[in-house]
């Protein structure tokens, strides 16, 4: 099975810049995407195939997505990003799944 | 704007099965798959499957192949998710999302909490 791995924390002081991993083998050759869980919140979609945003999410998120490692870039954080981040893909070779990185802490300082 | 409204909190015992509703409005129901994912106590989130709602059609995950069942009623722009044979680790908070035809989930319910417990 396909196995998306994040880093378990990040910890960036405001205005700073946050990058969150997510490796995969090959995941550059698929779409990922991204999303941000706040505390007691359902996740919400920041990013999608590998860096287009929905409207309403800020430029300051960005992503990028080559060889093994998708990338979610937060510049000039501010505390309302401190939030656990999980990158998405969908896995068409193994039994249609929907595969969920291990997630990732990121801490305002 | 898109709203999917789940039903209530739910409590079980182990070997009980449990059904969790999502009921769509702001868009054409039947134009979107939905999903289903969980969470577990400070654990990621876990796909689970997704049903077509144009025709009825779903997708499970081996995980949950035998347990999980996926049904809609377009009449009421509502999914279901049956879940059977329920042991305390299915203790988690369950969400539908909608997928925004890419295999992204753009919008997301509120989440319903389940626990399993004797």
């Amino acid at each position: 099975s396909y196995v998306l791995t994040q880093p378990p924390s990040v910890s960036v002081a405001p205005g700073q810049t946050a990058r969150i991993t997510c490796g995969g083998r090959d995941i550059g050759t698929k779409s990922v995407q991204w999303y941000r869980q706040r505390p007691g919140q359902a996740p919400v979609l920041v990013v999608y195939d590998d860096s287009d945003r929905p409207s309403g999410i800020p430029e300051r998120l960005s992503g990028s997505n080559s060889g093994n490692t998708a990338t979610l870039t937060i510049t000039r954080v501010e505390a309302g990003d401190e939030a656990d981040y999980y990158c998405q893909v969908w896995d068409s070779s193994s039994d249609h799944r929907n595969v969920f990185g291990t997630g990732t802490k990121v801490t305002v300082l | 704007q898109v709203q999917l409204v789940q039903s209530g909190p739910a409590v079980k015992k182990p070997g009980a099965s449990v059904r969790v509703s999502c009921t769509a409005s702001g868009y054409t129901f039947t134009s979107h798959l939905l999903h289903w994912v969980r969470q577990a106590p400070g654990q990621r989130l876990e796909w689970m499957g997704w049903i077509h709602t144009g025709n009825g059609n779903a997708r499970y995950s081996q995980k949950f192949q035998g347990r999980v069942t996926i049904i809609r009623d377009t009449s009421a722009n509502t999914v279901y998710m049956d879940l059977t044979s329920l042991r305390s680790e299915d203790t988690a908070i369950y969400y539908c999302a909608r997928d925004g035809a890419g295999y992204y989930l753009d919008s997301w319910g509120q989440g319903t909490l389940l626990t399993v417990s004797s």
